[in-house]
């Protein structure tokens, strides 16, 4: 069964700090991975996704994420966090030829000026 | 955003009625979900769909049932609304071809208390 896990309910950086949001992931067969970013009150936003190539994926707002098989993690970074990031993150995981999209608990992510 | 609504944005309902909420898209994507939003359980599926009439159950159907007459909408029907549905509702789609790898686009949710 796919699963996955953010073991962080908040993450607190300083702004101009770096931030790293963690997922780890299980899932049979080659994983296709996503990270998502809520607003208060609002939707589901798609920031990036992994599905085969390059390790590092680059997405939306200067996030980025890194593909590790060995470690099955899928972290969100950012070099240089900013006050408005302050929000929720969530990390995905579908399986192959699958509809139905795992999706964390969430991390919220506070970032200090 | 994405072209999809939802409706009601808020609903306030008591325990045993029928409640349908409504996700209308305007993207042409073939494939539509919700799910409900819970802390500290992050986004659950409730049912998906795959076209026009096709549909399936997500990792938390019981009580919910749905509905896809056209491409553009996908109603979700609590049956008989309990407590324990009380949730935020998210529609979400997508479409371009293999479900698993594309990103899903989500309407603005609905939140739903039941008294």
């Amino acid at each position: 069964a796919q699963s996955v896990a953010q073991p962080e309910d908040q993450v607190n950086v300083a702004e101009g700090n770096p931030l790293t949001v963690k997922c780890t992931y299980s899932v049979s067969g080659n994983p296709y991975l996503f990270w998502y970013v809520q607003y208060p009150n609002r939707g589901l936003q798609f920031l990036l996704k992994y599905i085969t190539g390059d390790n590092l994926v680059k997405g939306s707002y200067g996030f980025e994420a890194e593909f590790n098989k060995s470690q099955t993690s899928f972290h969100l970074k950012k070099p240089s966090a900013l006050v408005s990031d302050s929000a929720l993150y969530f990390c995905a995981v579908n399986g192959p030829g699958g509809f139905k999209t795992i999706f964390g608990a969430g991390t919220r992510l506070f970032v200090k000026a | 955003d994405a072209g999809i609504t939802q409706s009601p944005r808020h609903k306030v309902t008591e325990t045993g009625t029928p409640v349908t909420l409504r996700c209308h898209q305007t993207e042409n994507h073939r494939y539509m979900y919700w799910y409900r939003q819970d802390p500290g359980h992050g986004l659950r599926l409730i049912h998906y769909s795959y076209g026009v009439k096709d549909t399936d159950k997500g990792e938390v159907s019981d009580g919910y049932s749905v509905s896809r007459s056209k491409t553009e909408d996908f109603l979700l029907t609590l049956e008989s609304a309990t407590s324990s549905q009380t949730s935020v509702y998210f529609c979400a789609i997508s479409g371009s071809g293999r479900a698993e790898v594309d990103e899903q686009y989500f309407g603005p949710g609905t939140r739903l208390t039941v008294t």
